[in-house]
């Protein structure tokens, strides 16, 4: 068990509409990364925080945006979804200069 | 930018037998990092082994182990005696040295372990 949680499970929402996803990281780890995996495809990094701040960001737009919180919690918002916003989003925490662990990842299905 | 290639989709081995999964990668890095990771059909994304690119020694974690070829820039993955339980997507990941967690990742492929 990594101790990285995700919620929730699974949801559905339709075009144009927002989502918040959120990520519960392991105990002693301050950076958390999010990934967008599209369907039969490896993940995409999103971008990372770092004791709160954003501190590298992937090649995604403006309105993937996301929070770090104290207790190194972390949510990731996507507003005005599109179709191809459909994929798993992968959460993973990790202690200073070690591997990062992942949760079981939040499917989100765009109608 | 770095890309991370896997050109087999799809591998099929024989329980108890070897199978070797490939990746080459493009960088102008010289200091960084590959990976392995494992995602079974529960879709948590586990990491099998990990080589630093100043070791010249190839990694190695039980039935594990890789073949590290910096110059051709190439990271293969060898399971021995394979299980059923080995059946799952195979990634390799690329992250550069001071680049937090920022993993590149390749299409994966898919091995299927027969009885």
């Amino acid at each position: 068990e990594t101790g990285v949680t995700q919620s929730p499970t699974h949801l559905i929402k339709t075009r144009g509409q927002q989502v918040t996803l959120r990520c519960s990281s392991q105990s002693g780890h301050n950076t958390v990364s999010w990934y967008q995996q599209a369907l039969g495809q490896g993940p995409q990094f999103i971008f990372q925080y770092y004791r709160e701040e954003e501190n590298g960001r992937g090649n995604f737009p403006p309105r993937f945006s996301g929070l770090q919180f104290p207790n190194y919690s972390s949510e990731l918002n996507v507003n005005a979804l599109e179709l191809d916003d459909s994929a798993l989003y992968l959460c993973a925490s990790s202690a200073p200069d070690q591997p990062q662990h992942f949760g079981d990842g939040t499917r989100l299905s765009i109608l | 930018a770095q890309t991370v290639t896997q050109s087999q989709p799809e591998m099929s081995v024989q329980e108890a037998e070897t199978v070797t999964l490939s990746c080459t990668y493009d960088t102008s890095e010289s200091d960084y990092y590959l990976f392995w990771y494992k995602q079974p059909p529960s879709r948590q994304m586990i990491l099998v082994i990990r080589q630093e690119a100043y070791k010249q020694q190839n990694a190695t974690e039980n039935r594990f182990s890789v073949n590290f070829q910096k110059a051709a820039k190439s990271f293969s993955l060898k399971i021995s005696d394979s299980q059923l339980g080995d059946a799952a997507m195979y990634f390799c990941a690329y992250r550069r040295n001071n680049a937090g967690n920022m993993l590149t990742f390749g299409g994966g492929t898919r091995l299927m372990v027969k009885p």
